[in-house]
């Protein structure tokens, strides 16, 4: 079975402080792997996906397949970065996801 | 374009009480999702439909019922609502690479 770990429920970061929010997986296959954010009162939305290999918002993620993580980095925090983000996976070519418990950021001014 | 909209935006109900969460979107997408978002347990899947005229059972199916009118819509039925079911439900429809979520449906059940 498919599963996705974010073990952070909380992390707050001061601004202009490196970010990094942590997500493991565990999948047999050939996983796809995904950010989702949830800014305050706007709906979840796609940030980024790995297959892609975009920085979006200053944010990257890099797939290891050795470690199975696919944690999401920036360099630098900005208070409009403070939400709620979520880590997928999905079987390549499915559109099915299976979503990590979510891990809140809040980025302290 | 609206994207994917959800009916009601808020909704509280005694146990036992019946009701129909609707969604719809104009994206023309054929697979679509219905999750629940609790705190520390993130979004977990109920049932998703990949076509029109299917549906599947997700993680959490249980006390659910869903219904795919057509291409455009999903309903997701509570036949008898327990205070469990308390939580916020999205609604999503998806292309091969992004899932587009809803604004959410609030739910309470007393």
């Amino acid at each position: 079975a498919q599963r996705v770990t974010q073990p952070e429920k909380l992390l707050s970061v001061f601004k202009g402080a490196p970010v990094e929010l942590k997500c493991n997986y565990s999948y047999s296959g050939s996983p796809e792997l995904f950010w989702y954010v949830q800014y305050s009162r706007q709906r979840l939305q796609l940030l980024l996906r790995h297959i892609s290999r975009e920085s979006i918002k200053g944010f990257t993620a890099d797939l290891n397949k050795g470690e199975t993580s696919f944690h999401l980095k920036k360099p630098f925090a900005q208070e409009e970065d403070s939400a709620m983000y979520y880590c997928a996976l999905s079987n390549f070519g499915n559109e099915k996801l299976t979503f990590g418990t979510g891990t809140r950021l809040t980025i302290i001014p | 374009n609206a994207g994917v909209t959800q009916t009601p935006k808020f909704q509280v109900l005694k146990t036992g009480q019946s009701m129909t969460l609707q969604c719809a979107q104009d994206m023309n997408h054929n697979s679509m999702y219905w999750y629940r978002q609790d705190p520390g347990m993130g979004l977990r899947l109920i049932y998703y439909s990949a076509s029109e005229g299917t549906t599947d059972k997700g993680e959490v199916p249980n006390g659910y019922n869903v219904s795919r009118l057509n291409k455009r819509e999903f309903s997701l039925r509570l036949e008898s609502a327990a205070p469990s079911q308390t939580s916020v439900y999205f609604c999503a429809s998806s292309d091969l690479w992004e899932q587009f979520f809803g604004p959410g449906t609030r739910l309470t059940v007393l």
